[in-house]
């Protein structure tokens, strides 16, 4: 089993559209996390860091539950822009080498 | 801005070649990392460094050395190639500041095939 998992997709749904993705992670002792956007054949770069009272940022909403070790990301009015790779990044601790990556959900959102 | 650069963007190699991949951050960052992303695998640690001269090996090292002579430079080496190790490789860096680790900064990758 992987230590951090992501919905497969790939998510298809039309612009305007609210979309959410799941990501599980089986650390518990997982300190802090993440969800990075990639663009095709680009480099990925982060989108928002989640915290434990959830986040918001413009039409992008992150949750966090520590107790079942689940994270979300939901996209709001979703645009054409927004199609990308979305990747859930775990931080097992305080220092950057422990980072551990999810396989990515893809998104395309479609006119 | 420059941030993260890495050379060369694209290679192709035979088995058993060898090769250097080079990567530059001008942030003064502490911490580097040298990723290998596979179809379906997500990004996958092969070495980092947190500080120079000092490396440690990630996830899937085998096959790879890497090197931190200069703080804003970190070298990933192949000594004998492999098809296995057709991949795209990231290089990034961040801050090696207490409490939640900070963000990573990518370079665009460097597409290695090896024939």
């Amino acid at each position: 089993r992987k230590e951090v998992e992501q919905d497969p997709g790939p998510f298809n749904v039309p612009e305007g559209a609210t979309v959410a993705f799941n990501c599980t992670y089986s650390n518990s002792a997982s300190q802090s996390f993440f969800w990075y956007r990639q663009d095709c054949r680009k480099e990925p770069k982060l989108l928002m860091s989640v915290y434990s009272s959830g986040n918001e940022d413009g039409r992008f909403t992150a949750q966090l539950n520590r107790a079942s070790q689940y994270i979300s990301l939901l996209i709001r009015d979703s645009k054409l822009s927004d199609s990308a790779t979305y990747l859930c990044v775990v931080n097992r601790g305080n220092y950057g080498q422990n980072f551990v990556f999810g396989p990515g959900t893809r998104l395309s959102v479609l006119p | 801005n420059a941030g993260v650069t890495q050379t060369p963007k694209f290679r192709v190699l035979k088995t058993g070649q060898s090769m250097t991949l080079l990567c530059a951050q001008d942030m003064n960052h502490e911490y580097m990392y040298w990723y290998r992303q596979d179809p379906g695998m997500g990004l996958r640690l092969i070495h980092y460094s947190v500080g120079e001269g000092t490396t440690a090996k990630g996830e899937v090292p085998d096959g790879y050395n890497v090197s931190r002579l200069k703080k804003q430079n970190f070298l990933l080496g192949l000594e004998s190639a492999a098809p296995s190790q057709t991949s795209v490789y990231f290089c990034a860096s961040s801050r090696s500041s207490g409490g939640a680790a900070g963000e990573l900064f990518f370079g665009e990758g460097s597409r290695l095939t090896v024939l």
